[in-house]
């Protein structure tokens, strides 16, 4: 049972273009929501967060969008460079009794950035 | 500020023999947290402990998994005996106990059981 679910799987943008990454959770009780960028033979590293409460945060090319009533959440990278090849991970905090802290996270998008 | 740390980067063993997998939180975090990915899926929670004591093992998947971390500072996996389908990346990650919100991941551990 997968309670965090991203798509697409792989996404292929040429340079300067916008990559959109989808992620949709199920359950209420989550209340922090991070992304995650990871490169290869690396950890994955935070790159961006929301709280349920906020419907959008910006942090340069990155852009997290937050839908509450549809359980959506989404990660825009505007003018995507080579650099930013890589897979990224939506994760979910989960806010309940003992479990408090674990992250839910969804399958993974593999970016490939064209020159 | 060293990052979390994890040792070995790459094992492979056969099926039965067993594997101690290490981690090394960021100084000072209390807590630490083990997750697993499976070739190709999610990145799955498998325990959580602040400081040494476990407060959460709910994703361990059975009782072949042993986790511990010793004076609350570096933990270790031990898998014993391996099966095939523990194949994957181990992750370790650590927070500070104020700030657990922002996990910071190790490199991993790959295990490749054959």
């Amino acid at each position: 049972q997968q309670q965090v679910k991203q798509s697409p799987q792989s996404l292929i943008v040429q340079k300067g273009g916008i990559s959109i990454i989808n992620c949709a959770y199920e359950n209420t009780a989550f209340d922090y929501f991070p992304w995650y960028q990871q490169f290869p033979g690396k950890g994955p590293a935070l790159l961006i967060a929301i709280r349920p409460d906020v419907s959008e945060k910006k942090e340069g090319r990155f852009t997290i969008s937050f839908n509450k009533s549809a359980k959506q959440f989404s990660l825009h990278i505007m003018d995507s460079q080579p650099g930013d090849s890589a897979t990224y991970f939506c994760a979910a905090r989960f806010a309940g009794g003992t479990s408090y802290g674990k992250l839910t996270f969804g399958q993974g998008t593999i970016l490939t950035v064209h020159p | 500020e060293a990052g979390v740390t994890q040792f070995p980067s790459h094992s492979v063993i056969e099926k039965g023999q067993t594997v101690t997998l290490r981690c090394d939180p960021i100084s000072g975090h209390d807590n630490l947290y083990w997750y697993r990915r499976v070739m190709g899926k999610e990145i799955k929670f498998l325990l959580h402990f602040v400081k040494e004591s476990k407060q959460d093992e709910s994703g361990m998947p059975n009782n072949r998994f042993l986790a511990e971390r010793t004076g609350g500072t570096y933990s270790t996996l031990k898998v014993q005996p391996a099966e095939l389908e523990d194949s994957g990346v181990y992750f370790c990650a650590s927070s500070p106990m104020t700030v657990n919100y922002e996990q910071y991941f190790g490199p991993g551990t790959r295990l490749t059981v054959t």
